[in-house]
């Protein structure tokens, strides 16, 4: 079955320091990989998407990692800042845009 | 340009009553889907609509329904409710004829059942 597995640790990291956040799915049919962040009270903001045809995307801040072989997924954020304090979602698409998520990963920036 | 939204965004039920929660989608899009998010985890496909029928349903009992309306807003009725399903529901709208259209969510409503 697809399933996107995180395990739901806390990552505590200095403000300017970079934050890595792994992610571990199932279903190697998946073709497209999607990191959310979602702030207390709110729902999941999209961060970046990868297709897979692509094992590194980069975007604002952000970067996004996929190796297939292993089947994981990864989320560098540089320089983190106290507004990246959130949790993070990993989710793997399938056809018609249905998302799987993981369980999710807390951050927290320290000043 | 009004992203997704949702409507109430609290709701207390007591066990046995019926919900209707309701989403308008982000300006242009078409397909509206709908999540649960039991707290700490992550959310949980319900059933996504697109030309107001149902495309595809996850893995919940029938007890959830939903509609979807010619300006695209839709909702989602809950019956018989149980304490389990006490949760954040999130709706999600994108572009149905577009692949991997990434998804916009609403800020959800959270529904306590009692």
């Amino acid at each position: 079955g697809e399933s996107v597995g995180l395990h739901l640790p806390t990552l505590s990291v200095q403000e300017g320091d970079n934050s890595i956040i792994n992610c571990a799915y199932s279903n190697s049919a998946s073709d497209y990989f999607i990191w959310y962040k979602q702030e207390s009270g709110k729902g999941p903001q999209f961060i970046i998407d990868i297709r897979s045809n692509m094992d590194k995307r980069q975007g604002q801040r952000v970067t996004v990692l996929l190796n297939k072989t292993v089947k994981h997924l990864s989320l560098q954020i540089a320089a983190t800042q106290p507004g990246d304090s959130a949790v993070y979602f990993c989710a793997q698409g399938a056809a018609g845009n249905k998302l799987t998520f993981g369980g999710g990963t807390r951050v927290l920036v320290k000043p | 340009d009004a992203g997704v939204t949702q409507s109430p965004t609290h709701l207390i039920k007591t066990r046995g009553q019926q919900v209707t929660l309701r989403c308008s989608p982000k300006s242009g899009h078409d397909t509206v889907s709908w999540y649960q998010q039991a707290l700490g985890q992550g959310p949980q496909f319900i059933f996504q609509y697109y030309e107001e029928e149902e495309r595809q349903r996850g893995n919940f009992p029938d007890r959830f329904s939903g509609h979807q309306f010619p300006n695209y807003s839709s909702e989602l009725n809950v019956n018989a409710l149980l304490l389990g399903d006490s949760a954040l529901y999130l709706c999600a709208s994108s572009l149905g004829q577009v692949l991997n259209s990434p998804l916009h969510f609403g800020n959800g409503t959270r529904l306590t059942v009692t």
